[in-house]
């Protein structure tokens, strides 16, 4: 079985539409993550919860909104899709908070036209 | 504001060879570092981890070190092979919450 899985692999869409991708993970973790890869391989964190509570929100558009319905989830939703929004989004989970080994899942292509 | 840098960008060696990947950051209180793998339209898979106060790690054929003082931290890959070939990332836990820097990677093949 997958330990982190998100769905979903890829994603075309038009601007302006609003999407999802999901994340689960079954490892038991306390706490995941949103990552954003651009097209230059950069590799930036967007978001962080801690058993369902947001810990790290790293001045991200507001029209990206995170959703932890319980620790195995970490759902994010993108309103208003701009074409700088196109990238490789990576969802990860970790024991805990205080800088475990990361997991990640196998990363979601936006691409926005 | 922690930046961390890697080099070489890209690196090509024959199968066999030794070889160390660079990894550097400006701001010494980290409180972790981690090495990962990305294979090409794959997620990352970590290798190491250091804890700051640890000085090595090492898994197989992989060597991990930290010095903080310097800002320095290096992977080790002895005797490389083909399935070796990947990008390596290094990750600096810049807080205790959670929050990690990643670098811009290595890109390595290793040619059979």
């Amino acid at each position: 079985d997958t330990a982190v899985s998100q769905t979903p692999k890829y994603l075309v869409t038009q601007m302006g539409n609003d999407k999802s991708i999901k994340c689960e993970q079954n490892l038991g973790h306390d706490t995941m993550y949103w990552y954003k890869q651009d097209s230059k391989k950069f590799l930036k964190i967007m978001f962080s919860y801690n058993n369902k509570e947001l810990i790290i929100n790293e001045t991200v558009p507001n029209r990206f909104s995170p959703k932890s319905p319980d620790k195995a989830h970490l759902n994010l939703h993108i309103n208003s899709l701009e074409l700088g929004d196109s990238a490789v989004y990576f969802c990860a989970s970790s024991q805990g908070f205080l800088n475990e080994k990361l997991f990640f899942g196998s990363g979601t292509q936006l691409s926005v036209l | 504001k922690q930046e961390v840098t890697q080099i070489p960008a890209a690196l090509s060696v024959p199968e066999g060879e030794n070889l160390v990947l660079n990894c550097s950051f400006t701001d010494s209180a980290i409180y972790n570092l981690q090495w990962f793998r990305q294979d090409p339209g794959k997620g990352l898979t970590s290798l190491l981890l250091i804890q700051s106060s640890q000085r090595e790690q090492t898994s197989g054929r992989l060597n991990a070190s930290l010095d903080k003082s310097s800002g320095r931290s290096t992977l080790y890959i002895a005797a490389s092979q083909p399935g070796d070939s990947a990008t390596y990332l290094c990750a600096v836990g810049v807080t205790n919450a959670g929050k990690s820097t990643f670098g811009d990677g290595t890109t390595l093949t290793v040619k059979p």
